[in-house]
């Protein structure tokens, strides 16, 4: 089945304690990107990634990180979590830029 | 800023009727406008797209209307099912940044609450 795993769906963590988000796609996307929903604001873009090694900035990058040394994974690397950082996550994967993306089922993130 | 923005944060419609999302948004550098679903627990899913190049485009019960001068977009359900009710995004993207690179990017509108009731 093509899907977009995330995982974990729900993180409680402390602040300051590095976290990492993992996202893998299994349709050979080159494009994967990563997105926080928050009440009133909707989806913003985080960071994107258009191939292996290729990597930029969203709206929202302040306190992530990304790498995408492999086409099939796109981790989000929280380095020094902030409860402002709390948010729902969500990762996702297309073949042609901004056509039909799909999404992974989120992950929870609330950082006490 | 807000480039693409959803104005109405919830809609409710009765069975049968018929539903309309609307999305205005600022850049004229967007060349293709898609509509997302999104369940509770779940990721949004792809629901139809639009170029800019074309002012309608329909699939079953949904269409998305494009009117470039007003640069305000519309998604039509037609009609409406209690299995419709979820949260709509619609999205914008620009395929080149202010360098002339591809940049590919989506940006969303806040969401529209839709509210099918039996």
């Amino acid at each position: 089945e093509a899907q977009v795993t995330q995982n974990p769906r729900y993180l409680i963590t402390v602040t300051g304690k590095k976290l990492t988000v993992t996202c893998s796609q299994n349709m050979n996307h080159e494009y994967m990107s990563w997105y926080r929903q928050d009440p009133g604001l909707g989806l913003r873009q985080i960071y994107y990634s258009m191939n292996v090694e290729v990597t930029d900035k969203g709206d929202v990058p302040e306190g992530y990180k990304v790498s995408r040394k492999e086409k099939r994974n796109f981790p989000l690397i929280l380095e020094s979590p902030s409860p402002n950082q709390t948010s729902l996550y969500f990762c996702a994967s297309t073949q042609v830029q901004g056509n039909g993306y799909t999404f992974g089922s989120g992950t929870r993130l609330t950082v006490v | 800023d807000q480039q693409v923005k959803q104005n109405s944060p919830s809609l409710s419609v009765q069975e049968g009727r018929i539903s309309i999302l609307n999305c205005d948004y600022t850049n004229s550098m967007f060349d293709y406008f898609l509509w997302y679903k999104k369940y509770p627990a779940e990721g949004p899913t792809f629901l139809i797209s639009i170029s800019s190049i074309k002012d309608k485009n329909e699939d079953g019960r949904f269409t998305v209307f494009l009117n470039k001068s007003a640069k305000h977009l519309s998604l039509h359900i037609v009609p409406s099912q209690p299995g419709d009710s979820a949260v709509y995004f619609c999205a914008a993207r620009r395929r080149y940044n202010a360098g002339g690179t591809s940049y590919g990017k989506l940006t969303f509108g806040q969401g529209t609450i839709l509210t099918v009731h039996p």
